[in-house]
């Protein structure tokens, strides 16, 4: 079946640094790649996403990139910030079914 | 509402006992998707409607499981006979169908099994 997996689980890095996480999938035909923010007790928050005809898209301090041969996905954050600090999972989706497959996450800290 | 609602924000049940989750998804989001969340974990899959039908339910444990959404609307998930394991968080989260691909979430229910 479909499948994601995420890396690192845990990610710490001083403040101002730069943090990076990948995800890799299985579904050729996914095609919309959802990064998700959730904050300890609240929901999860969608902060960049980006869909296959794209390789990469920015926004402000955040950006993703996407290498659809591979099936690799990373998020990208510079200059980080303690309100960084968050769980962190990606997830590939479908739009021609609307399913969507979410990795494990990755809890990042960012230290002050 | 604005947003996805969940109902109860938190359960505790016994051991054996049946419990029913509840999500109100965003007016007119015909997709509506149920995940398991274990704490710092990313959502597992459970079990996803378009409209009224179960368009996949691949991702629910056991036939202890069940979900229904018989309006196209509001959608419940139902555990028979807990057992301790099934303690965790319970996502519910809708999207549109018309372009938009974007999966918004519940606040999520808490269950814990005594």
């Amino acid at each position: 079946g479909e499948n994601v997996e995420q890396h690192p689980s845990t990610l710490s890095v001083q403040e101002g640094d730069s943090a990076v996480i990948k995800c890799t999938y299985s579904d050729s035909a996914s095609n919309y790649f959802p990064w998700y923010k959730q904050e300890l007790g609240k929901r999860p928050q969608l902060i960049i996403d980006i869909r296959s005809n794209v390789g990469e898209k920015k926004d402000q301090r955040i950006a993703v990139t996407l290498n659809k041969t591979a099936k690799h996905f990373s998020l990208h954050i510079t200059e980080t910030q303690p309100e960084d600090s968050a769980v962190y999972f990606c997830g590939a989706g479908d739009s021609g079914t609307y399913k969507y497959i979410f990795g494990t996450g990755t809890r990042l800290k960012v230290l002050a | 509402g604005a947003g996805v609602s969940q109902t109860p924000s938190n359960k505790v049940t016994e051991k054996g006992k049946y419990v029913e989750l509840r999500c109100d998804p965003i007016s007119g989001h015909t997709a509506l998707y149920w995940y398991r969340q274990s704490l710092g974990q990313g959502p597992e899959f459970l079990i996803y409607f378009q409209g009224t039908g179960a368009a996949d339910d691949s991702g629910l444990p056991n036939d202890r499981f069940f979900a229904v959404r018989p309006e196209g609307s509001v959608s419940t998930l139902k555990i028979q006979r807990t057992e301790r394991g099934d303690s965790a968080v319970y996502l519910c989260a809708s999207s549109s169908l018309a372009g938009d691909t974007e999966a918004f979430f519940g606040q999520g229910t808490r269950l814990t099994v005594v």
